[in-house]
């Protein structure tokens, strides 16, 4: 059975500050792995996708780096701000391509 | 539509009572899961529908839970007899063909409080 887990659970830092959030996960043989936001009493907006092929994907400030051997993803923030504060979930597409195994996140705030 | 359409957005019903919950995926994606989200917790899978296979209900936490999902598309998720403890925000995704570039994308959620 797939087990994700994400540390920290919960992270301030100043705005500016570059921070790293991980996520790691037991069962290596996952299809891709995913990285989300949530905001308060929203759904999830999807950040980034690495396949399982791939080591690492970036889009503007965030870049999300695979490890799968070990078993660990990470997400690289730069140049924080207030509006990146948020929860960040990663999850894990394993099981025949058919499971999401979500970690339980880590609530992330950037204070001005 | 543009993306996933979950309804009603917030639902509040009496102990007892059954209820409803629609998911309206993205055009074209076969595959269609629903998490449950308990306050200040991780997202719980439910269940999940992939094209005309047998969906995968290992994640449902009891009989008084079922889904279905008529036509490869639209999707509704029921519980019977509702207890507080099915107060949560049900999430509902989907996503294209499985494989390594398959992209999980999520609706708004519906927030059910049971009273």
């Amino acid at each position: 059975k797939q087990e994700v887990t994400q540390i920290p659970a919960a992270l301030s830092v100043p705005e500016g500050e570059n921070l790293v959030l991980n996520c790691s996960f037991t069962d290596s043989a996952i299809y891709n792995l995913q990285w989300f936001r949530q905001d308060p009493g929203k759904g999830l907006t999807s950040l980034l996708l690495i396949q399982s092929s791939q080591r690492e994907q970036t889009s503007g400030r965030l870049n999300a780096s695979l490890d799968k051997s070990s078993g660990r993803s990470t997400l690289y923030i730069a140049a924080s701000q207030p509006g990146d504060s948020a929860t960040y979930l990663c999850a894990a597409l394993t099981g025949g391509g058919n499971k999401l195994t979500f970690g339980t996140g880590t609530q992330l705030k950037v204070e001005l | 539509g543009a993306g996933v359409s979950q309804s009603p957005s917030n639902k509040v019903t009496e102990k007892g009572k059954d209820v409803e919950l629609r998911c309206d995926p993205i055009s074209g994606h076969t595959a269609l899961y629903w998490y449950r989200q308990s306050l200040g917790q991780g997202l719980e899978f439910l269940i999940y529908f992939q094209g005309n296979s047998a969906p995968d209900k290992s994640g449902l936490p009891s009989d008084r839970f079922s889904a279905e999902r008529t036509g490869g598309s639209v999707s509704t998720l029921t519980i019977q007899r509702t207890q507080q403890e099915d107060s949560a925000v049900y999430l509902c995704a989907s996503s294209s063909q499985g494989g390594g570039n398959t992209e999980a994308f999520f609706g708004q959620g519906t927030r059910l409080t049971v009273v």
